[in-house]
């Protein structure tokens, strides 16, 4: 079955300090796996795409990996920031058909105290 | 930021009501897709559209039904709503042109309680 699995499900860490997030999957066959970040009462956006051949790409203070072997990926936050503070969510697309279908984990809750 | 647009950004109705939830986006993207969302869970695809006179259902079995008329109009409807119904509901839209590695572009959504 395929499915998205993300850990810690929340997560609290003082301003300034880093963070990764952790998503495994089971998705076969593989085609990426995306990164959104989702403020609350706002829609996720679009942090990373990373496919089959890239292990590691980064947006600003984000940097995700990926281990196509192992079925891992994780979200690695530097230097966090208050506007950190949002839901994470992990998603994988397969290339079963012309839509590419997603399968979405539930999420990591970050909290970033000052 | 996307310019993907979601009204109402909250909804509370009575059972037995028709709503109709309204997306537009002005990036062109023949892509567009409905997903609805409970707190704490993943997303679940209720519907999506390829293109104008292009609907299909998604994985999550909804009594709601979707039209596109016009490629940056994607209204999701639902003719008798019900307790059931009560959700988050997150309109979203890709290029057709990067193929499978194309992101999906969100709206804020709609907060709709049925009561």
């Amino acid at each position: 079955k395929n499915q998205v699995e993300q850990s810690p499900q929340s997560l609290i860490i003082l301003e300034g300090k880093n963070c990764t997030l952790q998503c495994n999957y089971t998705v076969s066959p593989f085609s990426n796996l995306r990164w959104y970040k989702q403020d609350t009462g706002r829609g996720p956006v679009s942090l990373t795409i990373m496919t089959f051949s890239e292990n590691t790409k980064s947006n600003g203070r984000y940097t995700a990996t990926l281990d196509a072997d192992t079925k891992q990926s994780s979200l690695h936050i530097t230097a966090s920031q208050l506007s950190d503070s949002a839901s994470y969510i992990c998603v994988v697309s397969d290339r079963g058909s012309t839509l590419g279908r997603l399968y979405f984990g539930r999420g990591t809750q970050l909290t970033v105290w000052p | 930021e996307a310019d993907i647009y979601q009204t109402p950004r909250y909804l509370v109705i009575g059972t037995g009501k028709k709503i109709t939830l309204e997306c537009s986006q002005t990036m062109g993207h023949d892509k567009m897709y409905w997903y609805q969302q409970d707190p704490g869970m993943e997303l679940h695809l209720i519907h999506y559209s390829y293109g104008v006179n292009s609907t299909e259902k998604g994985d999550l079995s909804s009594e709601s039904t979707v039209s596109r008329i016009r490629t940056e109009h994607f209204p999701l409807t639902l003719e008798s709503a019900r307790p059931s119904h009560t959700s988050q509901y997150l309109c979203a839209s890709s290029e057709s042109g990067g193929g499978y590695n194309s992101p999906l572009h969100f709206g804020n959504g709609t907060r709709l309680t049925v009561t």
